[in-house]
């Protein structure tokens, strides 16, 4: 089945440094991945869908500044957490879209960000 | 905005009970898809329903959608410990929205 990697999986900053997470489709070629951030015992909530070769699509109340997403390839995008404050601790996870399941999501294990 | 609502949030059942989850969307779907959140882990895709109406089983859960495609159900038959978890439905509406999800416990 379609495998999808992060890294790093956990990462603790100090406050007022960026912080990068990589997401990894490792058997397949992803046109599309997307960005979730979950806090505890709560749903996904979609940050910005990511587009190979093209600026992502933020949604509402997401500062795409501050949330920098680069999906320089079929097989990875990246997102940056520029200067990080304690409130951007959560768990972040992404999900790439297979080519020939135009609804299935694939999800990778997600990253734990801790600011301090 | 679109919100997709979950009920109940927290469920305990006696292992061989059954257990439904339901989800309701303020806004008609395109779509209704289910997942599966292990404790610690990451969602995992179980389904996509698409016409209204729509019922669907996998074993012994069973998946519907609602007429007006506002509304989804997941319904578990005889609960097994390996059922633990938190269930997510996801719509496409205006946006693709995650619900509040329902965390499932099986008491053995």
């Amino acid at each position: 089945g379609a495998v999808v990697s992060q890294h790093p999986s956990r990462v603790i900053c100090k406050s007022g440094t960026s912080v990068k997470i990589e997401c990894r489709s490792l058997d397949f070629q992803a046109t599309t991945m997307f960005w979730y951030r979950q806090f505890p015992k709560q749903s996904l909530m979609l940050m910005a869908t990511s587009n190979e070769g093209s600026k992502a699509t933020y949604e509402q109340g997401v500062e795409k500044d501050k949330f920098l997403i680069n999906h320089a390839s079929l097989t990875l995008s990246t997102l940056t957490v520029t200067s990080a404050h304690p409130e951007d601790s959560s768990f972040y996870i992404c999900s790439a879209r297979a080519p020939d399941r135009d609804y299935e999501q694939y999800f990778g294990p997600g990253t734990r960000l801790t600011v301090t | 905005g679109q919100q997709v609502m979950q009920i109940p949030q927290y469920q305990h059942v006696q292992e061989g009970e059954d257990f439904t989850t339901y989800c309701n969307s303020s806004t008609t779907l395109s779509n209704i898809q289910w997942y599966k959140q292990r404790p610690g882990g990451h969602p995992v895709f179980l389904i996509q329903l698409v016409k209204s109406g729509e019922v669907k089983k996998q074993k012994r859960l069973t998946f519907q959608f609602g007429e007006a495609k506002k509304n989804s159900s997941l319904h578990i038959t005889a609960t097994q410990t390996t059922d633990v978890g938190t269930y997510f439905c996801a719509g496409s509406g205006n946006q693709f929205y995650f619900g509040t999800g329902t965390s499932l416990t099986v008491i053995p």
